[in-house]
């Protein structure tokens, strides 16, 4: 256990849909970092946030937002979902910059 | 960030050292250098990182050459189970904004 949770683990949805990603850093962490990986591709930067307020953005599409709350956990908000968003996504924390830790991801499945 | 640059795929046999290179010759001053490692389709996990000194822990050995533009990790006993690709990154260790690229990293295969 990495000490960074992510829920769910696994999600089938439809096309069009909407769903939500959730991140609980490890302890003590205040960055929360998400990454997307595709089938067979390396890990794709999307967004970082510090402490609440957004830091870093990837290539992040316009469809995807995410924010971090008080508590420091993190929701990934993917919308009109098409097949090709389908992909494990991957949530990291870190204490302010330094190392990252990941958590184990949310397989999405968009059918 | 700066820009890493690893080779797509290694063998090693499995009980012998694995080598892995990483060029990174546009890293700052500021910049550790990090390795993390992806079994199949697992969270990735981290290995070692370091500054400018080389660096050991029960995973790895980290060598920095001296104008930091390359690095080496080691495995020093390769099993199976080190079958993974690894992934090299260079980062800050302040709080701004990091788009930390972990690029398309080396995919070691330990063979027995």
């Amino acid at each position: 256990d990495s000490g960074v949770t992510q829920t769910p683990k696994h999600l089938i949805t439809a096309t069009g849909q909407r769903v939500t990603l959730r991140c609980s850093p490890r302890s003590g962490d205040l960055s929360v970092y998400w990454y997307q990986q595709s089938l067979d591709q390396g890990l794709q930067f999307l967004i970082q946030y510090y402490n609440g307020e957004e830091r870093a953005k990837g290539n992040i599409l316009e469809r995807f937002s995410a924010q971090q709350f008080p508590d420091l956990h993190s929701e990934l908000n993917l919308s009109s979902l098409e097949l090709g968003d389908s992909a494990l996504y991957f949530c990291a924390s870190s204490l302010a910059g330094g190392g990252y830790t990941f958590g184990s991801g949310t397989r999405l499945t968009v059918v | 960030d700066a820009k890493t640059t690893q080779p797509t795929s290694m063998d090693c046999a499995e009980g012998r050292a694995a080598n892995l290179p990483c060029n990174h010759s546009t890293i700052s001053g500021n910049e550790y250098v990090y390795w993390y490692r992806q079994i199949h389709s697992q969270g990735p996990q981290y290995i070692i990182h370091g500054l400018k000194n080389n660096e050991t822990n029960e995973m790895a050995s980290l060598i920095i050459t001296e104008d930091r533009k390359s690095s080496t990790l080691i495995l020093p006993h390769a099993t199976l189970r080190d079958t993974a690709v690894y992934y090299c990154i260079v980062r800050g260790g302040n709080t701004g904004g990091f788009k930390t690229i972990f690029g398309a990293g080396t995919r070691l295969f330990v063979k027995a």
